[in-house]
């Protein structure tokens, strides 16, 4: 019954290489984001995708390529991986102007870049 | 430009005890929302309480209460009764109600100790 859900949780990757990493909820929400928390825990808006429509794209690489497909999933692309890449990503979505604008988060994707 | 700051990188408790974990923010609009996330070490992001900045009444959520002063611009959290498991990092957020969509301002996080 999971609202938000990322996977892979935990992923170990090489310099250079392409991952991703996917999300859904089934909150039936209509906005969805990526969030970047680093190293020393600091938490950014990467992305916002209303309606898979984008919305909010803070001031991230190209090599960083979200993908909807519909409104349930925001997925994560990533191209040619650095080590200043290795963070937690966090999936979150939200009714805006329900709920308070809540934002409710997956679990966490923990990115390790070696 | 809307800021978040945490003044207390740490804070500690005993068990059954109270703590206030302070929030101070920044904003030109009148309309917005804050909020209290705790990230346990898990990583998972829990949301704790929320506060519409047009209410004047402070939020609550069983043992968790909010201090919020719109004109000095502060929101902090009251812990009552703490638990062990309360011990996490908290962080305070910032959303402006007709701004980007999901801009959560986050806080730099205050990591909670409770002793028991």
């Amino acid at each position: 019954d999971t609202a938000v859900s990322q996977t892979p949780k935990y992923l170990v990757t090489q310099m250079g290489n392409d991952k991703s990493i996917k999300c859904e909820q089934n909150l039936g929400h209509d906005t969805m984001y990526w969030y970047k928390q680093d190293s020393k825990k600091f938490l950014k808006i990467m992305f916002s995708y209303n309606n898979k429509e984008l919305i909010i794209n803070e001031t991230v690489p190209n090599r960083f390529s979200p993908k909807s497909p519909d409104k349930a999933h925001l997925n994560l692309h990533i191209n040619s991986l650095e080590l200043g890449d290795s963070a937690v990503y966090f999936c979150a979505s939200s009714q805006p102007r329900r709920s308070g604008n809540t934002i409710y988060f997956g679990e966490g994707s923990w990115l390790t870049v070696v | 430009a809307q800021t978040v700051t945490q003044s207390q990188p740490e804070m500690s408790v005993q068990e059954a005890e109270t703590v206030t974990l302070s929030c101070t923010y920044d904003t030109s609009e009148s309309d917005y929302y804050l909020f209290w996330y705790k990230q346990p070490p898990s990583r998972q992001m829990i949301l704790v309480i929320r506060q519409e900045a047009y209410k004047q009444q402070n939020a609550t959520e069983n043992r968790f209460s909010v201090n919020f002063q719109k004109a000095a611009k502060s929101f902090s959290l009251k812990i009552s009764d703490s638990q062990l498991g309360d011990a996490a990092m908290y962080f305070c957020a910032l959303m402006n109600y007709g701004g980007s969509q999901g801009n959560l301002i986050f806080g730099k996080g205050t990591k909670l100790s409770v002793k028991p």
